[in-house]
């Protein structure tokens, strides 16, 4: 079956330290691969993607990810973390072959610590 | 541009009632895609559609209906409410069904009594 995990259900970091949200997939084929944000009582947000080509991508408000296909990855990073960057965060994949669908992850809640 | 818009932000509904979830989007983006938001289970596809007259079913249809008779418009219709459909529901759009990111509404918050 496919699938996208986060295995973490929450990460703290103090402000100004480097953080990591991870997150790991498995389906058939090459994978569309997407993070998003949702801060609270609102919609999710798009933050970065990867199609293809470089493995890190980058993306809005200073995050960026990197795609490791043999590990099935995409973890989310950022050098220095913001309090303001404290939200739920969600990995997601578009299914290829013809189903047009997207699969996301449970969210990992970050917190970043003053 | 207003983006994805939906109504209403919140519902209290009885066990058998129906109601429509309304969404509608003015970016002329062919996917649209509705889910639902419950603690610990992230987000999980109910219905989505690849363009007018187009609808397919995604990981949770049961209890659902949904329809596009415009590219604008995607409502979401809850047949016989149950207390197992009390969620956050949130409809979606992209551009095309390739490789585009999705643009979020709000979010509906329904609680069924």
């Amino acid at each position: 079956a496919q699938s996208v995990a986060q295995p973490e259900d929450q990460v703290n970091v103090a402000e100004g330290n480097p953080l990591t949200v991870k997150c790991t997939y498995s389906v058939s084929g090459n994978p569309y691969l997407f993070w998003y944000v949702q801060y609270p009582n609102r919609g999710l947000q798009f933050l970065l993607k990867y199609i293809t080509g470089d493995n890190l991508v980058k993306g809005s408000y200073g995050f960026e990810a990197e795609f490791n296909k043999s590990q099935t990855s995409f973890h989310l990073k950022k050098p220095s973390a913001l309090v303001s960057d404290s939200a739920l965060y969600f990995c997601a994949v578009r299914v290829l072959g013809g189903t047009y669908k997207y699969i996301f992850g449970t969210g990992t809640r970050l917190k970043v610590l003053a | 541009n207003a983006g994805v818009t939906q109504t209403p932000k919140f519902q209290v509904l009885k066990t058998g009632q129906s109601m429509t979830l309304q969404c509608a989007q003015d970016m002329n983006h062919e996917y649209m895609s509705w889910y639902r938001q419950d603690p610990g289970m992230g987000l999980r596809l109910i219905h989505y559609s690849v363009g007018a007259g187009i609808t397919d079913q995604g990981e949770v249809p049961n209890g659902y209906n949904v329809s596009r008779s415009t590219t604008e418009d995607f409502p979401l219709r809850l047949l016989s409410a149950a207390p197992s459909q009390t969620s956050v529901y949130f409809c979606a759009s992209s551009l095309g069904t390739g490789n585009n990111e999705q643009f979020f509404g709000p979010g509906t918050r329904l609680t069924v009594l």
